[in-house]
């Protein structure tokens, strides 16, 4: 039911850099900024990045955003443990009037 | 400091009807811009969008859900109520709600959630 696809799971050492796609389509991030969710296990989604690549405040500088065209992605510099976790891209869809969600991507820390 | 909070049953039967409410603090549902979301996550699955509601009492709904929704507010009470009717054993879910900023389309912060099985 996702309009916007992620690969399921990604992984890398500590230290290392680990990068999440999230495809859509011209009526979502085509034509809005995208965000990005970061969900630890069995808690509460948090805002990761904003606006494309904007960081809330207290989101360490290792997470970073982008988008181009119809796609955009999340890349963690610098993995740590403590970044095991479930991640969802979303945005806008002018198309269904309505908020879309990713897939979601399992990141593990080897 | 913004915070959110869900509550309503843990438990519904099929074809019951839900009634959730998300209550608030730290902003104002009167305040241009600002919005409440609600949003739901199966056991295992991915997050999936319900509902909107602004300060305006414009209402967006999820197309797939939508002859099933309803989302309200109550600004006297920093309250939005969502109901869902109908209710199937796979809308099992945690359901969340969320605040939206001015001018913004995410969610922040979210609610602890409420986890919601329909069982007979």
């Amino acid at each position: 039911q996702s309009v916007l696809t992620q690969p399921p799971s990604a992984s890398g050492t500590p230290g290392q850099r680990v990068t999440i796609s999230c495809s859509g389509s011209s009526s979502n991030i085509g034509r809005n900024t995208v965000n990005w969710y970061q969900q630890l296990p069995g808690t509460a989604p948090k805002l990761l990045i904003y606006s494309n690549n904007q960081r809330p405040s207290g989101v360490p500088d290792r997470f970073s955003g982008s988008k181009s065209a119809t796609s955009a992605s999340l890349a963690i510099s610098g993995l740590q443990s403590e970044d095991e976790a479930d991640y969802y891209c979303a945005t806008w869809d002018d198309s269904l009037n309505g908020f879309v969600f990713g897939t979601g991507t399992k990141v593990t820390v080897l | 400091q913004i915070t959110l909070k869900e509550s309503g049953p843990t438990l519904v039967k099929p074809t019951q009807t839900l009634t959730l409410t998300c209550t608030f603090s730290g902003f104002s549902l009167s305040t241009s811009g600002v919005g409440v979301g609600w949003i739901r996550q199966p056991p295992g699955k991915a997050l999936e969008w319900l509902a909107l509601i602004y300060w305006d009492d414009d209402k967006r709904y999820s197309p797939s859900l939508k002859s099933r929704l309803t989302i309200t507010k109550d600004t006297s009470k920093n309250q939005v109520v969502l109901t869902m009717t109908n209710m199937d054993p796979v809308d099992t879910a945690t359901f969340y709600c969320a605040h939206v900023p001015t001018g913004g389309n995410w969610f922040d912060p979210w609610g602890q959630g409420t986890l919601v099985t329909v069982s007979s």
